[in-house]
């Protein structure tokens, strides 16, 4: 298994610009969920889905959009990019049920920079 | 609003000690509790999660506790090596799957 895959690694933005951050997972695992990650502090949840056509916003939505239509893959847009959006972007998995349910896997991450 | 407290920044400590650390959580009512491990430039990696019924966790030199009377969580890497210096979070989940609540780290560093 693979497990969380993002693309790009790295990516520099000019404000205003829209892009779209991929996440995909082969574990079959029900929830999918973004956070981002600004310099010395914790992870903020900016979207989440518990499966396919359902997502719902984090404490951070605003500037994001997000869909599920396949239980694999999880992208995040950026709309029009602001300074503010420049950060470290990380997609986690997990799986429902079962004995090792809440463990949650992260991908590797995106490091954005908008200019 | 939801508020989660990790014991300072920095914790520096000589290896063979035990380190502890803590979270702190205010305005919560967690289901349970995570612990993660990070790396410089890496995504978390999982530890040990804890639920609210249970008190203590262990798994190899790792200890977690939870006293949701207190709100707060302890864990605990005993004999520490300097390649368990990282930083730690700890993460809180209500009832509502797949929402996860941060702290904001503990950075470890254990000396020779």
């Amino acid at each position: 298994n693979a497990g969380v895959t993002q693309t790009p690694k790295f990516q520099v933005l000019k404000t205003g610009q829209s892009m779209t951050l991929q996440c995909a997972q082969d574990m079959n695992h029900e929830y999918m969920s973004w956070y981002r990650q600004d310099p010395g502090m914790g992870l903020r949840l900016i979207h989440y889905s518990v499966g396919a056509g359902i997502t719902d916003q984090g404490e951070v939505p605003n500037g994001y959009n997000v869909s599920r239509s396949t239980t694999e893959d999880f992208p995040l847009r950026l709309l029009s990019a602001a300074p503010s959006q420049t950060s470290v972007y990380f997609c986690a998995s997990r799986d429902r049920g079962g004995p090792s349910t809440d463990t949650q896997y992260f991908g590797p991450g995106t490091r954005l920079t908008v200019l | 609003s939801q508020k989660i407290e990790q014991n300072s920044e920095a914790l520096n400590i000589q290896e063979g000690k035990t380190a502890t650390l803590t979270c702190n959580y205010t305005n919560y009512s967690p289901a349970y509790l995570q612990w993660y491990r990070q790396d410089p430039g890496r995504g978390p990696v999982f530890l040990l999660l804890i639920r609210e019924n249970e008190k203590e966790k262990r798994k190899e030199r790792l200890k977690v506790t939870f006293d949701t009377t207190l709100k707060q969580s302890l864990f605990h890497i005993t004999a520490s090596q300097p390649a368990d210096s990282a930083t730690y979070l700890c993460a809180l989940d209500g009832i509502r799957a797949g929402k996860s609540t941060f702290g904001d780290g503990t950075t470890l560093t254990v000396k020779p």
